[in-house]
């Protein structure tokens, strides 16, 4: 079955430190969503990504957050200067298109910022 | 725009008792409907769905019906395990796919 890999499985960084988080999406699939749960909270949206372009973010993905396809199969996302409320576990998920279908997630990338 | 209210946990049950998870929600037209669940250490997994009105969705032997007339999505299962303790979050998305609305997720623990 067809699934949604992301790496690292978890990382730990040092506050004001960068840290790319990436996934790689389920072939084919057209829409891409970041997501984030803080220990045991919420499961918050971040940002959506279709047809190479970002279609919504959330008032959490501010400047030092960004996303990107760099090689058009993977689909990243950068925290440029991580801060320790930035700890969490972070969700990548992929819809292959519009219609009735649900979102598939990965087992997602625990962040641990010191 | 379109949102998901669901029931504070936890719920602590003991094995083999009822389970009724409340969910209802608000959106724009009639959306699919979902519950995905979360055991504990890994990600979300779809549980169930339903696309349309009237709809059951069913898995590992959970049900939830899509009820328009009351705007609701129940997940209820009629002997809970041990193995069912995990966090269960009910969600829709949004008219345009570009998000989908998690519910604030309800935890179950199942004591033997």
């Amino acid at each position: 079955e067809p699934e949604v890999t992301q790496t690292p499985s978890h990382q730990v960084t040092q506050m004001g430190q960068e840290v790319i988080l990436r996934c790689v999406p389920i072939s084919n699939h057209l829409y891409f969503y970041w997501y984030r749960q803080i220990l045991g909270q919420k499961v918050e949206f971040l940002v959506s990504f279709y047809n190479n372009e970002i279609s919504e973010k959330s008032e959490i993905f501010d400047d030092q957050f960004s996303v990107e396809r760099p090689d058009g199969s993977n689909f990243t996302l950068k925290i440029r200067s991580t801060k320790l409320e930035d700890s969490a576990m972070y969700f990548c998920a992929t819809l292959p298109g519009q219609g009735d279908t649900e979102a598939f997630f990965g087992q997602g990338t625990r962040l641990t910022v010191v | 725009g379109n949102s998901v209210t669901q029931m504070e946990g936890p719920v602590t049950l003991s094995e083999e008792a009822f389970l009724t998870i409340n969910c209802t929600y608000t959106a724009t037209g009639y959306p699919s409907l979902f519950w995905y669940v979360q055991y504990p250490g890994e990600g979300l997994q779809l549980l169930l769905k339903a696309t349309k009105a009237d709809d059951k969705g069913s898995n590992k032997g959970f049900e939830a019906t899509y009820r328009k007339e009351t705007t609701s999505f129940h997940l209820e299962k009629g002997s809970v395990q041990v193995s069912d303790s995990a966090v269960y979050f009910c969600a829709l998305p949004a008219y345009n796919f570009n998000k989908f609305y998690f519910g604030s997720g309800t935890k179950l623990n199942v004591k033997p």
